[in-house]
């Protein structure tokens, strides 16, 4: 299985600061990597497919960038409602594997 | 609006089976394929495996294999999972998800509610 590793495990930002929270594949995975938002208690959900690509619906201050094997998520102008964990994804293979998650204040 | 509803939670004792469903509601079920993965308390998500709801044609993670069946009823737009020979690490929330591709990239869009499952004896 492609292990997928993230950094930081945790972080704390203020409101309308910015982070980037990196994503790193054991093997070359080309662009498919997604990123999600999980809020405690509740699904998964998507933010950014195709390691770019803004799934619709999610504000523009989420950016996400990288090929091959290194990956970044890049939120800015934070907001209190951005705490959350997030989870990179890479779908290049079956089984998809997940990040062990990055968990974000908002200070 | 489309939806995936799951089965209520579960309580088992090691050793048991659990199987769950998944309800797609909003959606044609056979257009797209099925995840089935879990999160145990504090953990990563983690696949389990995979249905083409379509053939019915099926993949599951080699950690799961031979405890894990995924199967679905068309006719109801149902996708299901059961996990058997339970054991206490089991516990965990088991999720349905839409297999989806946006731009020709594959992701998870759309996710059940989730299933809690204990394993406790």
């Amino acid at each position: 299985d492609i292990q997928m590793t993230q950094s930081p495990s945790s972080l704390s930002a203020s409101v309308g600061g910015r982070v980037t929270i990196t994503c790193r594949a054991s093997q070359t995975i080309s662009k498919s990597l997604n990123w999600y938002q999980q809020k405690v208690g509740k699904a998964p959900k998507v933010l950014i497919y195709g390691a770019s690509g803004l799934q619709g619906g999610v504000p523009s201050r989420f950016r996400g960038s990288g090929s091959g094997t290194d990956f970044t998520l890049t939120i800015s102008s934070l907001q209190p409602e951005d705490s959350a964990t997030y989870y990179c994804q890479q779908s290049y293979t079956f089984p998809v594997t997940f990040g062990q998650g990055t968990r974000l204040e908002i200070k | 609006q489309v939806h995936l509803v799951q089965s209520g939670a579960e309580v088992k004792k090691p050793g048991a089976s659990v199987k769950i469903s998944c309800k797609a509601l909003g959606y044609t079920f056979t257009n797209s394929a099925m995840y089935w993965v879990r999160q145990a308390p504090g953990q990563r998500p983690e696949c389990m495996g995979w249905i083409n709801t379509g053939t019915g044609d099926t993949k599951y993670s080699q950690k799961f294999q031979g405890r894990v069946s995924i199967t679905r009823d068309t006719s109801a737009s149902t996708a299901y999972m059961e996990l058997s020979s339970l054991r206490p690490e089991d516990t965990a929330v088991y999720s349905c998800a839409r297999d989806w591709y946006s731009s020709g990239w594959r992701t998870m869009d759309v996710w059940g509610q989730g299933t809690t499952v204990i394993v406790s004896s």
